[in-house]
This record gives structure tokens, C-alpha cells and sequence, in this order.
């Protein structure tokens, strides 16, 4: 069955430094992977969404890359900052192809320390 | 801009009652979706709808059911409550521009349902 990992529960780094978070995947070939802030009690907040047939795409201070054939999307923020701390998901449109649903990994926690 | 709305934010009931959850989507949204969220889990995908069709189920129990209005905004029932079902209820909305493209989903603040 389809199955999304992504790294480590939890990840602390030092402000200013760059996070860099991973999502693979298995048994699926999604169209678009997505990534989101969720916030304690909070709904997740969309970030950014790259394309299979894209490589990398940025905003601001984030990075995501896409690689369909390690199965991986790598997620950074550089210059790190206190607020940056929320847990991130990776999301993948539906295991039927459908769009109108996701399936989220885990969630990596991120604790940028001052 | 406006956001997604959900009501109530908190509720409490009892095993056995029946509950129900609403979501107001952003203006001109078609599609709305609807999540569980267990504490310290990823939200896991109930139910969505397009243009007031059932759209796709995911891992929704018998027990709940759900609808979208003329006006766009969908409701979740809840019946026969379990202390399993304690969690965050999140509802989203988009656009949906088509298969492949994207659709990003644009998230409630979640209703939290206790149930005791």
C-alpha cells in the first residue's frame, strides 16, 4: 500500500542555519507533492507544491526539490529563524490519482533554537 | 482574505450522541474536504465534495455522513459517538482547476470534538 516517511519525529537546529527536511514515498506516483506548516492546534498551512515534472522550486527563504525516481522531496528553510518551529507535513494527492484528497506524512517537528 | 470557517470550534458530547460539524469554504471555492486529526497523528482524509457531489471517501465510518449545500458550505454528521473519535476536525476548501494541476488546499482552525 502507498506509504509516506519523513525524517525524524523531531529536528532542532540553530537559528541562521538552514533545515532541511525529508519526505519519501513508496508504491505511489503522485502528480504534485505538497508541503505544510501545522501549528499546535492548527490547520496545516500551505507552503509550496512542486510538480513531478518539476526539479526545485523556491520562495522566500524555502527550497523544495522533487525526485521521482528516489521517491523523495527534500523541504529547506535557510536562515532559520525562532518562528520557523511548527511541525511540517508532506502531502501527496490521492493513492487513486484523484485531487481532491491528500494523504500526509507523519510530520517532522522542527525547533529552531536561538 | 477571507478563510475557511469552521463551527463550533470546541464541542463536548457524550458516547452515543450525534454531532455536527460545519464548514463555510472561501468564496468561490468548489471543493471542500474534510480531515481527522488524532492527537499526535497526521490528518487522515474522511470525505470531499465538488460542486455538492460526494467526490472521494477515504477512511470516513459508517457511522458519519456528510453534505455539501446549494451555498457551498458542508456539513459533518457524526452518530453513535465513540471515545475513538475524540480529535481535531478539519474542513478545507479549493479551486479545482483539474486532475494534475494544483490544487492546493486551503485549511480550518478545526473543530475539536471531545467525546467522553
Amino acid at each position: 500500500s502507498q506509504k509516506i516517511e519523513q525524517n525524524s519525529e523531531a529536528l532542532n537546529i540553530q537559528e541562521g542555519k538552514t533545515a532541511t527536511l525529508t519526505c519519501n514515498y513508496t508504491n505511489y506516483s503522485p502528480a504534485y507533492l505538497q508541503w505544510y506548516r501545522q501549528d499546535p492546534g492548527r490547520g496545516p498551512v500551505f507552503l509550496l507544491l512542486i510538480r513531478e515534472n518539476e526539479k526545485e522550486k523556491r520562495k522566500e527563504r524555502l527550497k523544495v526539490t522533487f525526485d521521482t525516481t528516489l521517491k523523495q522531496s527534500l523541504f529547506h528553510i535557510t536562515a532559520s529563524q525562532p518562528a520557523d518551529s511548527a511541525t511540517y507535513l508532506c502531502a501527496l494527492d490521492g493513492p487513486s490519482g484523484s485531487a481532491r484528497q491528500l494523504t500526509f506524512g507523519s510530520g517532522t517537528q522542527l525547533t529552531v533554537l536561538p | 482574505a477571507a478563510g475557511v470557517i469552521q463551527s463550533p470550534r470546541h464541542l463536548i458530547k457524550e458516547k452515543r450522541e450525534t454531532a455536527t460539524l460545519k464548514c463555510y469554504p472561501i468564496p468561490r471555492h468548489d471543493t471542500v474536504y474534510w480531515y481527522q486529526q488524532g492527537p499526535g497523528q497526521d490528518p487522515q482524509f474522511l470525505i470531499s465534495f465538488y460542486e455538492k457531489m460526494q467526490s472521494d471517501k477515504g477512511s470516513i465510518p459508517d457511522r458519519f455522513s456528510a453534505q455539501q449545500f446549494s451555498d457551498y458550505h458542508s456539513e459533518l454528521n457524526m452518530s453513535s459517538l465513540e471515545l475513538g473519535d475524540s480529535a481535531l476536525y478539519f474542513c478545507a476548501s479549493s479551486f479545482f482547476l483539474g486532475q494534475g494541476l494544483d490544487n492546493e488546499q486551503y485549511f480550518g482552525p478545526g473543530t475539536r470534538l471531545t467525546v467522553t
